[in-house]
Formats: structure tokens, sequence, C-alpha cells
């Protein structure tokens, strides 16, 4: 059984757009998140959230916005997509908050997803 | 804010050797956890190993290995008995540990490209 799910694997799509990319854990984690991943490789996270507290990076631009029906998904939702936004994006899950346990806090990846902005 | 700094953009080792990559961070925390993960040409990012920094012992995963400073702020990974599934992206990351449930964002350093040669 998958962990951490992501759909679709690959997009490709036109400037202006918008599009979204859904992700699914069945870990039974309480937090979840997207990072973005650049053409050099560098990771950084773009969104923290459960259903408490929902934590922005600033530097992402708010046509970026997450949307989560339930505990077990966080979906990205993107306008007007601007080719810069070609990356590979991933969503990730934890059980979060304060534990000394040896998988606590540790966060497990879905397999990405491949934009490109035309 | 937390910085990661991982010095070697590219390493390689023979097949069955062992090999070390270096991870340097900044922060003015003083619980955290740091992280190893492994990103292979399938993309998947995978973890390798977690220390928790309150830990003195270096953390141990069968061939993989940490040497923890925390007075140095240095977390490196060793690589015994190098396999060629171990040719991948490296990648150390950096974890607050947050008592609120949304904050446990990772910080990455910007990898290694480790390739391991027959």
């Amino acid at each position: 059984d998958t962990a951490v799910s992501q759909t679709p694997k690959y997009l490709v799509t036109q400037m202006g757009n918008d599009k979204s990319i859904k992700c699914e854990q069945n870990l039974g984690h309480d937090t979840m998140y997207w990072y973005k991943q650049d053409s050099k490789k560098f990771l950084k996270i773009m969104f923290s959230y459960n259903n408490k507290e929902l934590i922005i990076n600033e530097t992402v631009p708010n046509r970026f916005s997450p949307k989560s029906p339930d505990k077990a998904h966080l979906n990205l939702h993107i306008n007007s997509l601007e080719l810069g936004d070609s990356a590979v994006y991933f969503c990730a899950s934890s059980q979060a908050g304060l534990g000394m346990g040896r998988f606590f806090g540790t966060q497990y990846f879905g397999p990405g997803t491949r934009l490109l902005v035309l | 804010a937390q910085t990661v700094t991982q010095s070697q953009p590219e390493m390689s080792v023979q097949e069955a050797e062992t090999v070390t990559l270096s991870c340097t961070y900044d922060t003015s925390e003083n619980n955290y956890y740091l992280f190893w993960y492994k990103q292979p040409p399938s993309r998947q990012m995978i973890l390798v190993i977690r220390q928790e920094a309150y830990k003195q012992q270096n953390a141990t995963e069968n061939r993989f290995s940490v040497n923890f400073q925390k007075a140095a702020k240095s977390f490196s990974l060793k690589i015994s008995d190098s396999q060629l599934g171990d040719t991948a992206m490296y990648f150390c990351a950096f974890m607050k540990h947050e008592s609120h449930n949304a904050g446990n964002m990772l910080t990455f350093g910007g990898g290694t490209r480790l390739m391991v040669k027959p």
C-alpha cells in the first residue's frame, strides 16, 4: 500500500492555466506539507498544514493555495501558471507536535509531481 | 532562520568501499532533529537516517551511520560497503522541535550527488 500518493505524476500545461495536484496519505498522520524542488534539485517548504493551523512560506506567491477536504488529503491549487512554476512538487506527511518516538516527527514523502509549464 | 550546507556537490566511491558525506547547519535552537534523505533517479525521497539533537549517541541504520557533533553543528553521513543501489542524491535536512502542530518543517541542504562505481 502506498503511504503517500500524489496525482498526477506528470503535468504539462500552458502558461496562464489553473491546475491542481492531489495528495493523499494513509498513515493516519495529522500534518501534511508541500515542498518544491527546482531544476537545481533544491528543496524548499511551501506549506505546512493540519486541521488547526496553516503555515505558509512567505516566499510562496498567493497563486498557490493548499486545500484540505479532510485530514488525509492536502491538494495544491495553482492559479495563472507561470514558466517559473515548472518544478517537481512533493507532498509529505508526519505526526507532528511533541514526541520522542523513533518515527515521531519524521516526514514521509510522496513520489512527486513533475510540472512543466510551456 | 536555519540554514543547512552540504559542501560536496558531487562524490564518487568504488563499490564495497566507504564514503562520508558532509553536512553543517546553523541554528540557535537547542531541540531539533536532523535527517538524511536519499533521492535516487526514480525521484522518490527516501528517509535514510534520523538523529535527535538531545541524543549523544550517533544513529545507525545497517550500513548507514552518522557522526553528529552538536557543538560544531556538523552531521555527516557514512555509508559503509557501498552498493550500486546507493547511487542517488543525498539531502541533509534540519527540523525544529516545535510545540505547535504545523511547525515541523524541513530545511534542506543543497544535496550531494553520489555515484557508486562498479
